[in-house]
């Protein structure tokens, strides 16, 4: 089946560890989008990119980083410059202009 | 800048019932305007897209319409049944990016 998928479904950081979540596609997508999401807010933009080897920071970015070196792959690094990572992480790819696919999303706590 | 609204924030009626989810949008220079379901912990499933030169999508039970010269979309729920429950999301699109409301969070009690 196509899909997006991003794991792992849950993972822990300790202060001062950079870590790094992963998001995969098969829907042969162009673009592919990472998201933040905290409760009772909308989702926010951290990156995106439209094409492999290349990437646009979002409204967000700073204490993030991102690669897209392949079509189906755009891992999200949380460093340790991000001082509040606590938070439901949602990825997602798009054929362009039309409707966004999301995985199931990776939620973030700090230990 | 592009600022997108729903209201309520969470809305609780009895099963059968129709209702009516709000979403507002500042900037009527939209690409096209979506939205989405979320349940608990999930990701986001698309529901209905309406293109800027449209007026309305419907999906089974859901019509969302779209009024680009209020800044305004609603989706109609109807007939409502428990397993809508859960948060719907509107976004508006422009320049290959989405802007996203903060989502109505809908309880539909047995």
């Amino acid at each position: 089946d196509g899909g997006i998928t991003q794991s792992p479904k849950y993972l822990f950081r300790k202060e001062g560890q950079n870590v790094t979540l992963s998001c995969e596609q098969n829907l042969n997508h162009d673009a592919m989008y990472w998201y933040r999401q905290d409760p009772g807010q909308g989702l926010r933009l951290i990156y995106y990119s439209q094409i492999v080897n290349d990437f646009q920071k979002g409204d967000i970015a700073e204490g993030y980083s991102v690669s897209r070196e392949k079509k189906e792959s755009f891992p999200l690094t949380v460093t340790s410059a991000q001082k509040n990572p606590t938070a439901f992480y949602l990825c997602a790819s798009s054929p362009r202009e039309l409707t966004q696919h999301f995985g199931d999303g990776t939620r973030l706590s700090i230990l | 800048k592009q600022e997108v609204t729903q209201i309520p924030a969470a809305l609780s009626v009895p099963e059968g019932e129709n209702l009516v989810l709000n979403c507002s949008f500042t900037d009527s220079a939209i690409y096209n305007l979506q939205w989405f379901r979320q349940d608990p912990g999930k990701g986001l499933t698309s529901l209905l897209l309406i293109q800027s030169s449209q007026r309305e999508q419907t999906s089974g039970r859901l019509n969302a319409s779209l009024d680009k010269s209020s800044g305004r979309s609603t989706l109609y729920i109807a007939a409502s049944q428990p397993g809508d429950s859960a948060t719907y999301l509107c976004a508006v699109a422009s320049n290959y990016q989405l802007i996203w409301g903060a989502g109505t969070k809908l309880i539909i009690k047995p």
